[in-house]
């Protein structure tokens, strides 16, 4: 079966610092996608990024990266010189070929405090 | 604009009375499904959909119905809404991805329902 792990429920840090999300994703499948999704106060989910099982590459959009380790079956999202407007509750989320459901993490709400 | 809507936002109602939240997509999108968000449990998947007259049930489908006729439209009915129903839900759709499986989904705004 699949399954999604954020462990992190909650994180508080203080703006301008580097915080990193954690995934740990659960599939038998060789072909999947992993996705990250915002959920800031005001309620409405954000796609921030897609990946593939194939493509391991790292991915930075800013101040954001993403680092997707197949080996350790992770997908950790880092928000470097942090903002206040970062503050939201952040998705983890996994697709498999052969199953049309996505899965999703129980989310992890990032504080960002001035 | 590309954009999913969902009708009401806001809803209170009482045990009992059959009640449909709407969604619609002006993308062309094949793939719909409805999750509810609830404090703790993240999203969970109620039904989705492939295409037209093709659902099927997610993770959490008691209580539900749903019915894909057009490609557009994707509503979302509860027979008889109980207080457990009580959630955030959101409705999505999304273009078919790789080896046809779901790719990016684009979700509407929510809609709050409370049963009282």
């Amino acid at each position: 079966a699949q399954k999604v792990t954020q462990a992190q429920t909650e994180i508080s840090v203080v703006e301008k610092e580097d915080v990193t999300l954690d995934c740990v994703y659960e599939t038998r499948d060789t072909t999947y996608y992993l996705f990250w999704y915002k959920q800031p106060p005001s309620g409405e989910l954000v796609f921030l990024i897609r990946r593939n099982s194939f493509d391991e590459q790292n991915e930075i959009s800013g101040r954001y990266s993403w680092n997707f380790q197949k080996s350790t079956s992770s997908f950790n999202f880092t928000i470097t010189a942090s903002q206040v407007v970062d503050s939201a509750v952040y998705f983890c989320a996994l697709s498999v070929n052969r199953d049309d459901k996505i899965i999703f993490g129980k989310g992890t709400r990032l504080h960002i405090l001035p | 604009e590309a954009q999913v809507t969902q009708n009401p936002r806001y809803l209170i109602t009482v045990t009992g009375k059959k009640l449909t939240v709407t969604c619609s997509q002006n993308m062309n999108h094949e793939y719909m499904s409805w999750y509810r968000q609830d404090p703790g449990l993240g999203l969970r998947q109620i039904y989705y959909s492939m295409n037209v007259e093709v659902t099927d049930k997610g993770d959490v489908p008691e209580g539900y119905k749903v019915s894909r006729k057009e490609k557009r439209n994707f509503p979302l009915i509860l027979e008889s809404p109980s207080p457990n129903q009580t959630s955030l839900y959101f409705c999505a759709s999304s273009i078919p991805g790789l080896a046809g499986f779901t790719d990016t989904q684009y979700f509407g705004p929510g809609t709050r329902l409370t049963v009282l």
